[in-house]
C-alpha cells in the first residue's frame, strides 16, 4: 500500500512569490491535515479536512494561506505571497479515523530567501 | 491550554543502554496519548499508543505507561541500536474525538555503536 505522497520535497522561493504544496493521502483515508513544523519544534496543524469539507482552519493564516481538497483525495496548500517565517517543513497527513493515529507523508521543506 | 513537553536533547547513548526520554501533558478530559518516530529523510511514523490511564504501549521493544496521576507518558526502551537514531515526538489526541495532535516539540536520539 502506498503511503502518503507528497510534492515537491524541496523548493526555494523568494519572498513575496507564490508557492503551493501538493499531497495524495493513502487511498480511502476521508481525513486530510497539513501540518506545520519549524525547525526543532513538533508538528502544529494547519487545516483538517474530512473529505471536501474544511472542518478545523482555525490556525491558518487566512490572509495568505488557501487550501483546498476538491475532490475529497489530493489537497493543495498555497501560500502568496510568502515571507521569510514561512521557511519550515509542510507535512501532510491523512487517517482513517479520529482516534489520532495518522500516517504522515515526508513533507515539503520550503525556504524562503 | 491542551500541551506536551518532552525533555531536552539531545540524547546521546551507546548501543544496548537504557533509554528513557520523558513526556508529561496537560489536558481538560482524558486525552490519548502517542509516541511517534521520525527517522532521518522520512514522515512521522505512529511507535506506540495508550487511550486511557494506566494502559501500556509496546511495539519494537519501545514501551510507554499511560499515568493520569503524573500526567506522564515517558519512553523507555531496555537496549538501544544505532538503528533506533531518530527523532521522538509525544503527543495527544484531545477525547473530543476531532483525531487533532498536539505534539511535543521533539527528542533527537543518537545511538553510537
Amino acid at each position: 500500500e502506498a503511503g502518503v505522497v507528497q510534492s515537491p520535497r524541496y523548493k526555494i522561493i523568494e519572498k513575496k512569490q507564490p508557492v503551493a504544496f501538493w499531497c495524495n493521502p493513502i487511498s480511502g483515508h476521508n481525513t486530510l491535515y497539513w501540518y506545520l513544523q519549524n525547525l526543532g519544534q513538533g508538528p502544529e496543524l494547519l487545516i483538517r479536512y474530512e473529505n471536501e469539507e474544511a472542518v478545523d482552519d482555525s490556525q491558518l493564516p487566512k490572509d495568505r494561506f488557501s487550501a483546498e481538497r476538491l475532490k475529497g483525495v489530493d489537497s493543495t496548500l498555497k501560500i502568496q505571497p510568502a515571507e521569510l517565517g514561512d521557511s519550515a517543513v509542510y507535512l501532510c497527513a491523512s487517517s482513517l479515523d479520529q482516534t489520532g493515529e495518522q500516517y504522515f507523508g515526508p513533507g515539503t521543506r520550503l525556504t524562503v530567501t | 491550554g491542551d500541551s506536551v513537553t518532552q525533555m531536552e536533547g539531545p540524547v546521546t547513548l551507546s548501543e544496548e543502554a537504557f533509554l528513557t526520554i520523558n513526556c508529561t501533558y496537560t489536558a481538560t478530559g482524558y486525552p490519548s496519548l502517542f509516541w511517534y518516530v521520525q527517522y532521518p529523510g522520512e514522515g512521522l511514523q505512529l511507535l506506540l499508543k495508550a487511550t486511557k490511564a494506566d494502559d501500556k504501549g509496546s511495539n519494537k521493544g519501545f514501551e510507554a505507561t499511560y499515568r493520569k496521576e503524573t500526567t506522564s507518558f515517558h519512553l523507555e526502551k531496555g537496549s538501544v541500536q544505532v538503528s533506533d537514531s531518530a527523532v521522538y515526538f509525544c503527543a495527544l489526541s484531545l477525547a473530543s474525538n476531532t483525531g487533532k495532535l498536539i505534539f511535543g516539540q521533539g527528542t533527537t536520539l543518537q545511538v553510537k555503536p
